[in-house]
């Protein structure tokens, strides 16, 4: 089985900071997800990452794809309120998906 | 509505009762998936399906049967359900197994929970 492992698992900040979530494995992916699931809901997908090396920018949030496609990184800059949620990686590899167990990041207003 | 539903949204049952999830889908993904997550875990893979009448064992396969009779459905049964398997339940579908990154889509979940 590959293992996603995410860190922080509980992140805590005041609005305006800025975070990096990780997601790391021992696993080559052939393409990596991110998700972000609110609570009572499910996870909805912000961003897939294919290639080796890859930087994907979506407004405030940039996701890069480790040299290897065994990690992943998702960087927060000046967090909102409305960031707040589980945050879930997902690998994908032989026709099946593996998550994470996820970042629950709380920005305080 | 287009999209997919999952049905009910929550579920109290007994230990050793059957139960069925039920998960619709309308945009006709060719595959669809059943997850669970519990506190302090993310999504663990229960089972798959790539097609009509194709399914395979995900992670945790174990105390549960599926079938797909129909592209749009997919439904999940606990044959005789226990305590262990109170949990909340995502239903998902995607065009492809997301092996270069198809997104997956996701039903709003269905909260078990076995007494």
């Amino acid at each position: 089985t590959q293992l996603l492992e995410q860190s922080p698992q509980f992140l805590s900040i005041q609005e305006g900071e800025n975070l990096t979530v990780y997601c790391n494995s021992s696993s080559v992916f052939s393409s990596l997800q991110w998700y972000r699931q609110e609570p009572g809901e499910g996870p909805v997908l912000l961003v897939t990452v294919v290639t080796g090396g890859e930087v994907k920018k979506l407004k405030r949030l940039t996701f890069q794809f480790g040299d290897a496609r065994k990690d992943s990184s998702l960087h927060i800059t000046a967090a909102q309120p409305g960031d707040t949620g589980l945050y879930l990686c997902a690998g994908a590899d032989a026709g099946k998906s593996t998550f994470g167990d996820g970042t629950t990041l709380t920005v305080k207003p | 509505d287009a999209g997919i539903t999952q049905s009910p949204r929550y579920k109290i049952t007994e230990t050793g009762r059957q139960v069925t999830l039920m998960c619709h889908q309308t945009w006709s993904h060719s595959y669809m998936f059943w997850y669970r997550q519990d506190l302090g875990h993310g999504l663990r893979l229960i089972y798959y399906s790539a097609a009509a009448d194709i399914t395979d064992k995900g992670e945790v396969p174990d105390g549960y049967v599926v079938s797909r009779s129909k592209t749009e459905n997919f439904p999940l049964t606990l044959e005789s359900a226990t305590r262990s398997q109170t949990s909340v339940y995502f239903c998902a579908s995607s065009e492809s197994t997301g092996g270069f990154g198809t997104e997956a889509f996701f039903g709003q979940g269905t909260r078990l929970t076995v007494v």
